[in-house]
Formats: structure tokens, C-alpha cells, sequence
């Protein structure tokens, strides 16, 4: 059971560039979220997902589109790159529909910089 | 908005000694409370959790009780190993759930030495 699953786990970006952060659970959970974590912030969330082809903002959302195609997957993509977005990315997921029932499941992160 | 404040270290201790890691929230009603640890190198894991007032989550040798009265979910451990160094966020999840997942505090960097 490999749980959530995160590539790339190291990314370095030019100011500007695009790219895509993959992230896919095998544990058929609805909900999705992304974090970013940046020193003396904690997890700050981006955006989330309650299940195939439903998305919301969060805290951060500033930058980043998502879309859920399938339950498994939710991609995190970076339009135009800046370097306020360089930062440690979490994906996280949840097997019910209430984040407070139980525990969320952790991706080992993707660790962004860009230039 | 719902927040979560807690020490943020890092804390360095001898091995075997006790730990206290403050943790105070802000929310409504009664959220669920949460302490996720992360191992370098690591995703976060939950450590434990209480879900009401009273409550106390237990892992591993730690502990921590949900106090309605001072808003508090203070993390402690009686004897800690080299092995316990990590980074520990706070967390609560809204009252009735909510889709909008975790709020974390800013994490407190624990140092372990022997």
C-alpha cells in the first residue's frame, strides 16, 4: 500500500516557467488538499478537493490551479513560477468526509526553489 | 478565524528528560485537536489526537488532554530518546467538520541529545 504519493521530490524552477506537482493516493480517500510550509509558518493549505471534480480555494491559493479528475489523483499546478513560491509542497488526504474524525495522510513532500 | 499557537523552538533537551510542548487554539464550538510529527526528511504523521473536551490522545509515550477551559492541548512525554527528535505541529480540525482541512501551528523543532 504506497499511501500518497508526491513527484517530483526535488524541483528547480526559473522565474516564469510552469510545471505540475503530482500527487496520487491509493487509498481511495475524497478528500484531497495541498499545503505549502515555509520556515516559521507551519502548513498553510492551497487549495482542496471533497472529491472527483470538485475543487476549492484555501489560505494561499494565489499562483496555483488544481483539478480532480479521478479520486486518486490531484495535480497542483504552478502557472508562472516566482520565487515567493519556493517553498516545501505537502499532499495530504482523508478518508472521510470529516477532516476532525480522523487522522490525514501525508505525502514526503516535493521541495520547490526557484530562481 | 480558527488558529493554533504553539512554541516554536527548537527545544533541545538530554536524553531522558521530560518534554512539555505548549499548544493553545482558537476556534468555535469544539474542534478536534491533533499533534502531527515530522521526521527529516518525512511527510507528516499523526502522533495523536482528542476529538472532545477531556479527551487525552496517547502514542508512542506521549500524551495530551484536551482542555476546554484554557484552550490548551499541551504534548509531554515522561522520558525522551534521541529518537523523538522531530519537528511537532499542533493542529485542529473545525467543529462539525469542514472540508477545508487542517489548521496548523508553525511547528516546534525538538533536539534530542545523548
Amino acid at each position: 500500500n504506497a499511501g500518497v504519493t508526491q513527484t517530483p521530490k526535488f524541483q528547480v524552477l526559473k522565474t516564469g516557467q510552469s510545471m505540475t506537482l503530482q500527487c496520487a493516493q491509493d487509498m481511495n480517500h475524497e478528500y484531497m488538499s495541498w499545503y505549502r510550509q515555509d520556515p516559521g509558518m507551519g502548513l498553510r493549505l492551497i487549495h482542496y478537493s471533497v472529491g472527483a471534480g470538485i475543487t476549492d480555494q484555501g489560505e494561499v491559493p494565489n499562483g496555483y490551479n488544481v483539478s480532480r479528475s479521478t479520486t486518486e489523483d490531484f495535480p497542483l499546478r504552478l502557472l508562472s513560477a516566482a520565487p515567493s513560491q519556493t517553498s516545501v509542497y505537502f499532499c495530504a488526504s482523508s478518508p472521510e468526509g470529516v477532516w476532525g474524525s480522523t487522522e490525514a495522510f501525508f505525502g514526503q513532500g516535493t521541495r520547490l526553489t526557484v530562481v | 478565524g480558527d488558529s493554533v499557537t504553539q512554541m516554536e523552538g527548537p527545544v533541545t533537551l538530554s536524553e531522558e528528560a521530560f518534554l512539555t510542548i505548549n499548544c493553545t487554539y482558537t476556534a468555535t464550538g469544539y474542534p478536534s485537536l491533533f499533534w502531527y510529527v515530522q521526521y527529516p526528511g518525512e511527510g507528516l504523521q499523526l502522533l495523536l489526537k482528542a476529538t472532545k473536551a477531556d479527551d487525552k490522545g496517547s502514542n508512542k509515550g506521549f500524551e495530551a488532554t484536551y482542555r476546554k477551559e484554557t484552550t490548551s492541548f499541551h504534548l509531554e512525554k515522561g522520558s525522551v530518546q534521541v529518537s523523538d527528535s522531530a519537528v511537532y505541529f499542533c493542529a485542529l480540525a473545525r467543529a462539525g467538520g469542514g472540508a477545508d482541512g487542517l489548521t496548523f501551528g508553525k511547528g516546534t523543532h525538538l533536539i534530542i541529545q545523548p
